[in-house]
């Protein structure tokens, strides 16, 4: 069964610093990998989806990369900014048994930004 | 604007009370889903349909039912079943092997 894990779970950074949110999965079968964004009391926000052939995506300040064979994700903030501040989750997609696609996700990490 | 619609927002459930959630879609897309998040935990999934009359159970079914009569309908309840039903509510849906895109979520609470 495919377990998803992020570190750290918490981290805190001052305003304009570069970051690096970490995911790792135990079972590299996978068929894409999903970061999100989830602000307090609200749903998720899709930031950005790597399919399993790729080895990166970038949106405006965010890149997110993959790395199968090692079961590893990162995701880069450039110049973070107070804005950034919410949690983070990565999310593994894959295909069971039944031929059904499902996502599993990891505890997520909560980034805050300090102006 | 295309989305998925959550209602209500917050929910609060009696013992011994059946509740259902709402979720509904325009996003024109086959899968949707049902999770549940408790603090620390992340997101489980409950139930799962990837079309139309048709769902399977996800990983904590139990004390949950669904629907799925319509495209852009998945409704979730909970029934008396589930011993500890207070949690986060997300509904999401996809296109085959696509992003999800979830809702606002339902907060439920036992009075």
């Amino acid at each position: 069964k495919q377990e998803v894990t992020q570190i750290p779970a918490a981290l805190s950074v001052p305003e304009g610093e570069n970051l690096v949110l970490n995911c790792s999965f135990t079972d590299s079968a996978i068929y894409n990998l999903q970061w999100f964004r989830q602000d307090p009391g609200k749903g998720l926000t899709s930031l950005l989806l790597i399919q399993s052939s790729q080895r990166e995506q970038t949106s405006g300040r965010l890149n997110a990369s993959l790395d199968k064979s090692s079961g590893r994700s990162t995701l880069y903030i450039a110049a973070s900014q107070p804005g950034d501040s919410a949690t983070y989750l990565c999310a593994v997609g894959g295909y069971s048994g039944a031929g059904s696609y499902q996502l599993t996700f990891g505890k997520g990490t909560k980034l805050s930004v300090i102006p | 604007d295309g989305g998925i619609t959550q209602s209500p927002k917050y929910l609060f459930r009696k013992e011994g009370q059946n509740v259902t959630l709402s979720c509904e879609q325009n996003l024109n897309h086959d899968a949707m889903y049902w999770y549940r998040q408790d603090p620390g935990q992340g997101l489980r999934l409950i139930y799962y349909s990837q079309i139309v009359n048709d769902f399977q159970k996800g990983d904590i079914a139990e004390g949950y039912s669904v629907s799925r009569e319509k495209k852009e309908s998945f409704p979730l309840t909970v029934t008396s079943a589930q011993k500890n039903p207070t949690a986060f509510y997300l509904c999401a849906s996809s296109s085959p092997g696509g992003s999800q895109h979830f809702g606002d979520g339902t907060r439920l609470s036992i009075l």
